[in-house]
């Protein structure tokens, strides 16, 4: 069954320091999704990507964060310079579609990133 | 704005007895919600979903809820618990109008006891 998959599945860095977190969403999907879930805390939405560009964007999402799709099967979330209060797990997503009524367009998550910030 | 209420941090169940997770939901627009389970140091999966056909929506390892617009809940039902039910279930809720933004619940943990 094909399924997301994310690289690292743990990354320690420094505060300051710029990660990127790489993530394969599932092949004839079209959507993309960034979510995190910080410690204890509930999943929150960051963005959502479709066709090379951010279709939707959360608060969390500031300039220190950038996503990419730099070829036919990556999805990257990058932090320019990453704080203490970034350490979460970021999770990606993919749908197939994303309006109802065209298809399917649940959500399938990757296992997730555990981000330490130092 | 959407968003979802769990009314249960945690619900402890014994092994082969019913298992209830309450979820109500708020939504400006006809809304999808599903249910997702999350297993220790695992991803997210998802159980179930609703998105205006039945009410009564049958989801994996015999997991079901009832969609009840009037009291605006999606309560997760199980009839008998297993040991592997043990997890982090989260309602989340969706608007269908267009992109697919995902609204989570804080999370009800079940536990269940031999």
């Amino acid at each position: 069954e094909p399924e997301v998959t994310q690289t690292p599945s743990h990354q320690v860095t420094q505060m300051g320091q710029e990660v990127i977190l790489r993530c394969v969403p599932i092949s004839n999907h079209l959507y993309f999704y960034w979510y995190r879930q910080i410690l204890g805390q509930k999943v929150e939405f960051l963005v959502s990507f479709y066709n090379n560009e951010i279709s939707e964007k959360s608060e969390i999402f500031d300039d220190q964060f950038s996503v990419e799709r730099p070829d036919g099967s990556n999805f990257t979330l990058k932090i320019r310079s990453t704080k203490l209060e970034d350490s979460a797990m970021y999770f990606c997503a993919s749908s197939e579609l994303g309006i109802a009524g065209q298809g399917s367009y649940e959500q399938y998550f990757g296992p997730g990133t555990r981000l330490t910030v130092t | 704005a959407q968003s979802v209420t769990q009314l249960d941090s945690h619900v402890s169940v014994s092994e082969g007895t019913p298992v209830l997770l309450r979820c109500n939901y708020s939504s400006s627009y006809s809304p999808s919600l599903f249910w997702y389970v999350q297993h220790p140091n695992k991803g997210l999966q998802l159980l179930l979903k609703y998105t205006s056909a039945a009410t009564l929506v049958k989801g994996i390892n015999g997991f079901e809820a009832e969609f009840k617009k009037s009291e605006t809940s999606f309560h997760l039902t199980k009839p008998s618990a297993h040991m592997s039910d043990a997890a982090e279930y989260f309602c989340v809720v969706s608007d269908r109008r267009g992109f697919q933004k995902l609204v989570f619940g804080t999370g009800t943990r079940l536990l269940v006891s031999p």
